[in-house]
């Protein structure tokens, strides 16, 4: 049973580009959540997401970032016209049920560099 | 609205001394706590929980931890300090059911031979 899988583990854009994470969660679970992590700071809520929907986004920059989850394949964190603010390592957590309640088991992050 | 701190952001111990790793929380409803640990280029697994049940947690690797809400403190403590503890610690704090976990800035944690 694998884990939760993120690629790519590394990421190099240009200012501009556009930046796409992929998190697969582990087999059988259906909540995903996303964090960033800044140097020397903790985790960071993004975004919650089920299957098809985004249950909490209040963690979102409310401009550039967006995030899905769709009924088959990985979710994906998109960031748009990438600055270098952006910079940071972005893990993705999935359980079978609401965090509390479930073991919430974290990928190994992809690590995004803006240049 | 919830948070946590952790007091110091680098603790250094030598092997075989006792580990303590504070933290404090701040919440509106009885909270949900948690420990992580991360070790170097890996995502965060586990440590501990706390759910309501007893307050002396005990978790994986020797950690525990006791809820005192007095206190408003979830310290991280172990007896005994191995090489391999050297990771960074994160306390988090959640109400219940789906709300997400919010996380402190974290402990780094070093073991001297």
């Amino acid at each position: 049973n694998a884990g939760v899988m993120q690629n790519p583990r590394h990421l190099v854009r240009r200012r501009g580009q556009e930046a796409r994470l992929r998190c697969s969660p582990m087999k059988g679970h259906s909540h995903v959540y996303w964090y960033r992590q800044l140097p020397e700071e903790g985790l960071k809520f993004m975004v919650y997401l089920q299957k098809e929907n985004i249950i909490d986004e209040s963690g979102m920059p409310k401009e550039r970032f967006s995030a899905e989850f769709p009924k088959e394949g990985p979710s994906i964190l998109r960031i748009q016209q990438v600055v270098r603010g952006d910079s940071a390592a972005y893990f993705c957590a999935s359980s079978r049920g609401g965090a509390t309640n479930e073991k919430l088991f974290f990928g190994s992050g992809t690590q995004l560099s803006v240049l | 609205a919830q948070s946590v701190t952790q007091l110091g952001s680098h603790v250094s111990v030598s092997e075989g001394a006792l580990v303590l790793l504070r933290c404090n929380y701040s919440s509106s409803v009885p909270p949900y706590l948690f420990w992580y640990v991360q070790y170097p280029n890996q995502g965060l697994q586990l440590l501990l929980k706390y759910t309501s049940a007893a307050t002396l947690v005990k978790g994986i690797n020797g950690f525990e931890a006791e809820f005192k809400k007095s206190e408003t403190s979830f310290h991280l403590t172990k007896p005994s300090a191995h090489m391999r503890d050297a990771a960074e610690y994160f306390c988090a704090v959640s109400r219940s059911g789906n709300t997400p976990l919010v996380f402190g800035k974290g402990t780094r944690l070093s073991v001297i031979a």
